[in-house]
Order: structure tokens, then sequence, then C-alpha cells
């Protein structure tokens, strides 16, 4: 049981446009939810959160979105640059545990 | 403060041997997760555990697998009597409260 959903396994974005990563979730408990990259034999890096108290977050390029109803997030990265590409995962955790739990990545790639 | 610090790097073990995965979690992180990552696929939750007690181990098979993190020393990923289907990357993230959580590089298995 797949209780969060990244349902494009890639993405391709020319360089400078918009970058926009779908992540959909089953879970209603889920209160807490988060993006990582990872790089080819690296471990996952945070790039961002967001708590379900509020429906976006941003930091920088990125920009989270959350939509309690719909449960779905997004990532947005803009622009996008030739080393965002990586194989993003979202995660959540719900509440009053510290489980996380990932989906199966989306893989963006920027072209130059 | 380093980060969070996995070894070794690269495990190659014999059908049946045993493997022992480290992780030393980063300095203040009392909580640590381990997940597995099987290739082309998504980071499988494990364990989840804080200094000397197993909080979740949902994700662990029952046999052969067990984890610990002492109150002295790193968290350690037992893997005994290692078949090939163990082969995967398994990583290993801490954190001091419900946050994110960072992740090491990583350890990867190979079982022949």
């Amino acid at each position: 049981d797949q209780q969060v959903k990244q349902n494009s396994p890639s993405l391709s974005v020319q360089e400078g446009r918009i970058s926009i990563l779908n992540c959909d979730y089953t879970n209603s408990m889920f209160d807490y939810f988060l993006w990582y990259k990872k790089y080819p034999a690296e471990g996952p890096t945070f790039l961002i959160s967001i708590s379900s108290i509020k429906d976006k977050n941003e930091d920088g390029r990125f920009t989270v979105f959350l939509n309690k109803s719909a449960k779905h997030l997004s990532l947005h990265i803009v622009p996008s640059q030739p080393g965002d590409s990586a194989v993003y995962f979202c995660a959540a955790s719900a509440a009053g545990t510290y489980k996380y739990i990932f989906g199966t990545g989306t893989r963006l790639k920027v072209l130059a | 403060n380093a980060g969070v610090m996995q070894n070794p790097r690269h495990l190659v073990r014999r059908r049946g041997q045993e493997a022992r995965l480290r992780c030393s979690p980063m300095k203040g992180h009392s909580h640590v997760y381990w997940y597995r990552q099987l290739p082309e696929e998504g980071l499988k939750f494990m364990v989840y555990l804080q200094k000397e007690n197993i909080i979740d181990e949902s994700g662990m098979p029952k046999e052969r697998f067990s984890a610990e993190f002492p109150k002295e020393g790193p968290s350690i990923l037992r893997i005994q009597q290692v078949v090939r289907g163990d082969s995967a990357a398994y990583f290993c993230a801490s954190s001091p409260d419900k946050a994110e959580a960072f992740f090491g590089q990583g350890t990867r298995l190979t079982v022949v």
C-alpha cells in the first residue's frame, strides 16, 4: 500500500523555466511533509518541508505547496538550473510519529 | 558539526555471512532511522530508534534483521545469513525532533 505517490517517474525542463514536481498521499493523518533531493551514490539531501497548518513554504528558488483537501503537494523550482538535475523524493509523517514514508521519486533533468 | 556518518560505504558479503552496518548520528540527534533502497525504487522505512530503544520496526523483516542504538556508540543494523535479495543501499538518518531528518551517504551492500 503506497501511502505516498509520485506518479511521474521523470521530468525534463529547460534551464531557466519552472520545474513542478507532484506528490499525492492517502493517509489523512500525515501532518508533516518534506522534499529531498538525491544524486547518484549519495544520500538524500533535505530541501524543504511544510507542516499541515500551512499551505505554502518558500525557501529561495524552492516553494512547496500543500493542498490538504486534495491530499496533494508540489515542489516548484524556479528558475531551474542544470545542477538541480537529480531524483526528488517527497516524504510524509503522521501526527505523533517520527516515521517518514517516502514516495518512489521523480527524476528531474534540467536541460541547458 | 559532522553530518550523519555511515560505514562502511561499500560492503560485499557472501551468501550466508553476516553484514553489520554502522551509523553515527549528528551531534545532538537522538532519533535514528534506517531505510533501504532497492535498485530503481524509493526509500523504504525499516526501523526507527531512540537511544537504547526501538520505537518502530514495522518496516524491518521479522527474520535475520536487527537494529540497535546503544547508549554509547553508533547505531548498528545487522543482517544475518545474507541472501542476494538483501543487496541494496542502506541509508541511516537522524533528527533532533520531529523535523527534517538528515541522511548519511549510505552503505551499499552487495551479496555475492
